[in-house]
């Protein structure tokens, strides 16, 4: 199974700022990653996938970054609607597995 | 509209059963990929299951041998069958819509909550 590990846990961003979200793989899932965005009580929505492909409505705020093990969202600008958790998914092979999230919250 | 609908849910006994289904609206459903995820309380998103729109199945290990995932095209529904929960089963089960053949979900439901206790 890939381990898919997300830092920092918790990120305290102000509005405007940019925000840099990543995401390692304990082994390689080339460019099969995916980002989404959950907000509290809501389902989470497709962010980017194929690592840096925005998803359709996606604002260009939002970009991924990354092959391999090692990726990046990045959110350029905060807005107030982009304080949620992120987690990041390798659809690589199976089992499909989950980043732990990061939460991104207002400093 | 575009939408999942998620419903069955609810208390359950450990050891006891459930079925959830997951109504499909607004495209073809016969023509994609489908799964469940679920998220305890308070935790992060693990997927569950998955179905093919050819009938390919799989399970994740912890629920292989006590899950079922089917679908009805006619119904345009897609159904967990949970058999000998557990009570580390309790979650929000989300129905969600794979994209593009590529095992990444484009369309989630708003979920059904599973809470398995005594």
């Amino acid at each position: 199974e890939i381990v898919m590990t997300q830092s920092p846990a918790t990120l305290s961003v102000s509005p405007g700022e940019r925000a840099t979200l990543s995401c390692r793989a304990s082994q390689s899932v080339s460019s099969d990653l995916a980002w989404y965005q959950q907000k509290p009580g809501q389902a989470p929505r497709l962010l980017i996938y194929g690592a840096s492909t925005r998803a359709t409505g996606i604002p260009a705020r939002f970009s991924g970054n990354g092959s391999g093990t090692e990726f990046t969202l990045t959110i350029s600008s905060l807005q107030s609607e982009d304080f949620a958790v992120y987690y990041c998914q390798h659809y690589n092979n199976w089992p499909l597995t989950f980043g732990g999230g990061t939460k991104v919250e207002i400093k | 509209e575009v939408q999942l609908v998620e419903s069955g849910g609810g208390l359950v006994q450990p050891g006891g059963s459930l079925r959830l289904s997951c109504a499909a609206s607004g495209f073809t459903f016969s023509t994609y990929d489908m799964s469940w995820v679920r998220q305890a309380p308070g935790k992060g998103l693990e997927w569950v299951s998955s179905i093919s729109y050819d009938g390919g199945i799989i399970y994740a290990d912890s629920v292989k041998d006590r899950f079922t995932i089917s679908r009805d095209i006619s119904k345009n529904t897609l159904y967990l069958q949970m058999n000998s929960l557990r009570a580390e089963d309790t979650a929000l089960y989300y129905c969600a819509k794979v994209l593009g053949g590529r095992w990444y979900f484009d369309l989630w439901g708003r979920g059904t909550l599973v809470t398995v206790s005594s």
